[in-house]
């Protein structure tokens, strides 16, 4: 069965460093998400991409994030200048172009900020 | 931003007993879904349900839409080991953007052999 696959699945920063979390999507969805959950806490949506643009994003979404499909497979968030609170799992998700289809998830990458 | 609340937080069961879980919103969604997450994985998609009142069975788990389309709950019948894990709900909106989910705050279950 196909998968949303994402590297690293660990990934080791110092803080002030920026880091570019990697994923590639099922191949035949349209719709793209990058979530973030904090060790302990729930998952937490960040942005939703569909189109070659940002559909939506949450407040956590700030400035210091950024999101590209740079080629027909990938799909990245970048983090500029990290901080020690962006240390938590990251996970992509795609979901078909049609109707009310599910989103699968990736495995995650693990960010960990020193 | 949405608040899905998710009960109980956590749960100690022995194994072969049932288990309850619920999601409840202050907003509606047109889907709901369940997801089970085991340590250091992603989610992984249990049930979908796409029309309040649907109850959807996948082997041992029972999820249903709440007809407000404000809840649903999710049932595992005669637990397992393998059932330990961290639940979550999803909310989901429908929109021509590909709207983004709401997940809930998760119940961690535990199996006692």
């Amino acid at each position: 069965e196909p998968e949303v696959t994402q590297t690293p699945s660990h990934q080791v920063t110092q803080m002030g460093q920026e880091v570019i979390l990697r994923c590639v999507p099922i191949s035949n969805h349209l719709y793209f998400y990058w979530y973030r959950q904090i060790l302990g806490q729930k998952v937490e949506f960040l942005v939703s991409f569909y189109n070659n643009e940002i559909s939506e994003k949450s407040e956590i979404f700030d400035d210091q994030f950024s999101v590209e499909r740079p080629d027909g497979s990938n799909f990245t968030l970048k983090i500029r200048s990290t901080k020690l609170e962006d240390s938590a799992m990251y996970f992509c998700a795609s979901r078909p172009g049609t109707g009310n289809q599910p989103q699968h998830f990736g495995d995650g990458t693990r960010l960990s900020i020193l | 931003g949405q608040q899905l609340n998710q009960s109980p937080q956590s749960m100690f069961i022995q194994e072969g007993e049932d288990v309850s879980m619920n999601c409840t919103s202050s907003s509606i969604f047109n889907t709901w879904l369940w997801y089970k997450q085991d340590p250091g994985e992603g989610p992984v998609l249990l049930i979908a349900l796409y029309k309040a009142g649907e109850l959807t069975s996948n082997g041992r788990l029972t999820a249903q839409f709440g007809i407000t389309r404000k809840d649903s709950f999710l049932n595992i019948s005669a637990s397992i080991p393998s059932d330990v894990g961290i639940y979550f709900c999803a909310g989901q909106r429908v929109g021509n953007t590909g709207n983004q989910f709401y997940f809930g705050t998760g119940t961690s279950l535990t199996v006692i052999p």
